[in-house]
This record gives structure tokens, C-alpha cells and sequence, in this order.
């Protein structure tokens, strides 16, 4: 079968460093997605992985393994305005985005 | 462009009624995707569509559910006989599934409330 596991909630401090780890199992794998949702509102795009390794981008930067099914996205220099849902989403054999229920990140001052 | 749009944003209606959802994707997207979200769960695929031709439809999802693409561009979400259960938010994304590297683009969502 396929299946996402992500931490449900994660709490940090403002300006301190986050990773939030998720682990995948997919009928095959074309990629993962990294998605933020705040509340009430559609995911946005936040990175792509295709390759092994890490992809900086700004304060954000995610990781693959595709050999151990492992994906890591590391939030740098906390914001109040980084409170939200963090979704992996892996792309299975049929570019099929799968969805976890995502990991809540609460940031306090 | 404008990005996803979707609407109406909130839909609030009475158990029995049918509601219609409309979606316009990015003019360039190909593909249409409809998802059902509810608090604290990812999106929950429902059905996608490749142009005009619907390519896959949830076996979770029961047949009061129906959707549409006629031309390739916009898409129509219809649930009919509306039960207290079908209230969430109903997402639609588009993509150019040219690479596949299969970036979505979510509109903003319609909120269903069923009493």
C-alpha cells in the first residue's frame, strides 16, 4: 500500500531552526513534494525533489534519500508567519500526488 | 493569469440539496485534479482529469459525486443528495503534466457546510 508518516504537531521558537521529517511508501516514485497550508487556506509549493540530496531555497530547504523512502524539510530563521501545516507528498508511479495529513507547526515568540 | 480559481469560496446548504463547484485551472494546465479536504487531514484525492478525458476516479468516492470537463479548460464538481458527511473544503489544482514533474497549483477552495 502507500503511506505518509509525518510528525502530527511540531512546536519551535521564533528565529530557531525546524526539520520535519516525513517517511513515505509509494507504488513507485516520480519525486516529493513539499506543500504549506495555513489554516483556512489551499497548500502553496514550497520545493520539489527529484535526486538524492538537499535543495536550498531561501530559508527553506528539503531533503531526499530515496533509498530509505525519507524526505526532511528544514525551516531556518523561524517567522511567526511559518505557522502552519507542512504537507509531504510523494509522486507515485502514475504522477499521482499521495498526501499525508501533514504536521501542524506551531511557532512561539 | 490569474492563478486556480474557484467558486463560490463558501457554500452553505441544507441535507438533500446538490450543489455545483466550478474550477478554471491555468489556461496552459492540461491536467485538473479535485480534492476533499477536512480539518487536520491532507487533501483527499477524488478525481483527475488529462484535457477533457477524466483519467481516474476515487473508488472512495460514492456515485452522488460527479464531475466534469467538457472542453479541457474549465471543470464542474457536482454532489447531489448532500449529506451532513460531504461538509469540507473542496480544492481543485491544475498542472502541465508534460515532464512530470507534476507541480500543482491549488485554487483557494470552496468551503461546503451541509445542516
Amino acid at each position: 500500500g502507500q503511506n505518509i508518516d509525518q510528525p502530527t504537531e511540531m512546536t519551535a521558537t521564533e528565529g530557531a531552526i525546524v526539520q520535519i521529517n516525513c517517511t513515505y511508501q509509494t507504488s513507485g516514485f516520480n519525486g516529493l513534494f513539499w506543500y504549506q497550508q495555513h489554516a483556512g487556506e489551499a497548500p502553496t509549493f514550497l520545493s520539489y525533489n527529484v535526486l538524492d540530496g538537499l535543495e536550498e531555497k531561501g530559508r527553506f530547504s528539503s531533503f531526499l534519500s530515496r533509498s530509505k523512502g525519507y524526505s526532511y524539510l528544514l525551516l531556518k530563521e523561524l517567522q511567526m508567519k511559518d505557522s502552519a501545516s507542512y504537507l509531504c507528498a510523494p509522486l507515485d508511479s502514475n504522477y499521482q500526488l499521495i498526501w499525508g495529513a501533514g504536521t501542524k507547526l506551531i511557532i512561539k515568540p | 493569469d490569474t492563478g486556480v480559481s474557484q467558486d463560490p469560496r463558501h457554500k452553505i446548504t441544507k441535507r438533500g440539496q446538490n450543489v455545483t463547484f466550478r474550477c478554471d485551472p491555468i489556461s496552459e494546465h492540461n491536467r485538473l485534479y479535485w480534492y476533499r479536504q477536512t480539518l487536520g487531514q491532507g487533501p483527499e484525492f477524488l478525481t483527475y482529469f488529462q484535457n477533457e478525458a477524466q483519467l481516474e476516479k476515487s473508488r472512495l468516492l460514492s456515485d452522488r459525486f460527479s464531475a466534469e470537463r467538457p472542453k479541457g479548460s474549465f471543470s464542474t464538481l457536482e454532489i447531489q443528495r448532500t449529506e451532513q458527511g460531504d461538509s469540507a473544503m473542496y480544492l481543485c489544482a491544475s498542472s502541465h503534466a508534460v515532464t512530470g514533474r507534476e507541480k500543482l497549483f491549488f485554487g483557494s477552495g470552496t468551503q461546503l457546510s451541509v445542516l
